[in-house]
């Protein structure tokens, strides 16, 4: 099946770039998603890619896909503190939309 | 609008208890699904509706009974569950099984 992973933790300057890495095994999914969850919250939808493109830009969101190496990035460009959070790579194995997600990223900025 | 409601935001219950979670969306969107996630852990898949038919159920105990009455309605029902049991619910629609998915805010579910 599907397996989806992520480095547990990230640490960043305000106003500094942060880039989260994701890996995934099934070739087959056809989108990717990235998710952000606030504590106590639940899951908000950041942005997504269709696995047929190489980069999506959403204003500070960047998404890179590296399909023959199946790694996705989101890069966030001017990190602010209402950026910490957890954010999730997920996946959907064979196109359907039964999410695998990652254990999660902890982004946590520092003044 | 984006929007997923779930109700009730937390629910204390007694192993003995029957409840039920609800969850409503307005988006016209005709899968839905039901998410656990346990602390310090990624949301795990429970059961997906599409076109108010269960299409998937991730082999979860028979005290979770999901229920789907109408197109914009997601029900899960709670009986007799243990204090493992204890996690936030996430409900889910997406346009239907291929598209994005958008979230509620959970159900803080808490067993004693």
């Amino acid at each position: 099946g599907e397996d989806v992973e992520q480095s547990l933790f990230l640490s960043v300057r305000e106003g500094d770039s942060s880039v989260i890495n994701c890996t995934y095994t099934d070739s087959s999914s056809t989108y990717l998603y990235w998710y952000k969850q606030e504590p106590g919250a639940g899951l908000q939808l950041l942005t997504y890619i269709f696995s047929n493109m190489d980069m999506k830009q959403d204003q500070r969101l960047t998404v890179l896909l590296n399909k023959k190496d199946k790694h996705l990035s989101l890069r966030i460009a001017d990190t602010q503190t209402g950026d910490s959070a957890i954010y999730f790579c997920a996946a959907p194995p064979g196109g359907y939309n039964k999410l695998i997600f990652g254990a999660g990223t902890r982004l946590a900025v520092h003044p | 609008d984006t929007e997923v409601t779930q109700t009730p935001k937390h629910l204390v219950m007694g192993m003995t208890n029957k409840k039920s979670l609800k969850c409503e969306q307005h988006m016209g969107h005709r899968a839905m699904y039901w998410y656990k996630q346990k602390a310090k852990k990624p949301p795990e898949l429970m059961f997906v509706y599409s076109y108010e038919k269960l299409s998937i159920n991730e082999s979860v105990p028979s005290r979770f009974s999901p229920e789907c009455p109408n197109s914009s309605l997601l029900n899960l029902h709670l009986h007799a569950l243990q204090p493992e049991d204890s996690a936030l619910y996430l409900c889910a629609s997406s346009q239907d099984r291929y598209t994005e998915a958008f979230f509620g805010q959970g159900t803080r579910l808490t067993v004693v």
